[in-house]
């Protein structure tokens, strides 16, 4: 596609479910990241995927989060049992390779927790 | 830890040269990198220091001194369209950083 694509855009949701947000990487980015961002805060660094390689998972705030890059393409997140301070915007980004690269950004999925 | 600091809020008028500062304090940064970011908007990349120096962008420069543990975004001719909020993030191998952004507002 054109550009990272991330769905939902919006999620509401009460306290205690599980919440599911998937990012599309730009075609060939073989390296995709996730971030969150709080309402008027900087950018948290969860996790990043590159090729096939298993992930760091020491970012993610707690064992609650889980993220998952199927056939090196897209990306799901997964919170479960969320709690109101999960309420954030989730941010996807790919870049062609690793860090160095440009990384593009999607739109975000803004998580409303109630 | 990791940790970068940056001034929380910068103003400037229009066409003047503005420098936004970023320390840090790390076990060791691969590179730095600064993002901007319109309110509502996503983050845009806009460059990656990968070793000591300026590297220039078109208005837009950047530098690093792993030395100093500092780095800095400088924007020349600024434009209103400029207001907006940077990030300074260095990466770590498989993580990166964030500082916790500057607010640039730009007056006529």
């Amino acid at each position: 596609g054109a550009g990272v694509s991330q769905s939902p855009s919006n999620k509401v949701t009460e306290k205690g479910k599980d919440v599911e947000l998937r990012c599309d990487p730009i075609s060939g980015h073989t390296a995709l990241y996730w971030y969150r961002q709080s309402l008027g805060q900087g950018l948290e660094f969860l996790i990043y995927f590159q090729g096939n390689s298993a992930p760091d998972k020491s970012g993610l705030p707690s064992d609650r989060f889980s993220a998952e890059r199927t056939g090196g393409s897209v990306s799901t997140l997964t919170i479960q049992r969320t709690q109101q301070e999960d309420s954030a915007v989730y941010l996807c980004a790919s870049s062609l390779a690793g860090l160095q690269e440009t990384q593009y950004f999607g739109p975000g999925t803004r998580l409303l927790v109630l | 830890g990791q940790s970068l600091e940056q001034p929380s809020e910068v103003t400037a008028v229009e066409g003047a040269i503005v420098q936004i500062n970023c320390t840090y304090q790390t076990s060791g940064f691969y590179g730095l990198s600064w993002y901007q970011q319109h309110d509502g908007g996503a983050p845009t990349f806009l460059s990656y220091n990968a070793l000591d120096g300026l590297e220039e962008t078109g208005r837009f420069s950047s530098f690093l001194s792993r030395s100093d543990s500092y780095g800095y975004l400088l924007l020349q001719e600024l434009q209103m369209k400029d207001s907006a909020s940077y990030f300074c993030a260095g990466d770590n191998f498989n993580k990166f950083y964030f500082g916790s952004g500057t607010k640039l507002n730009v007056k006529p």
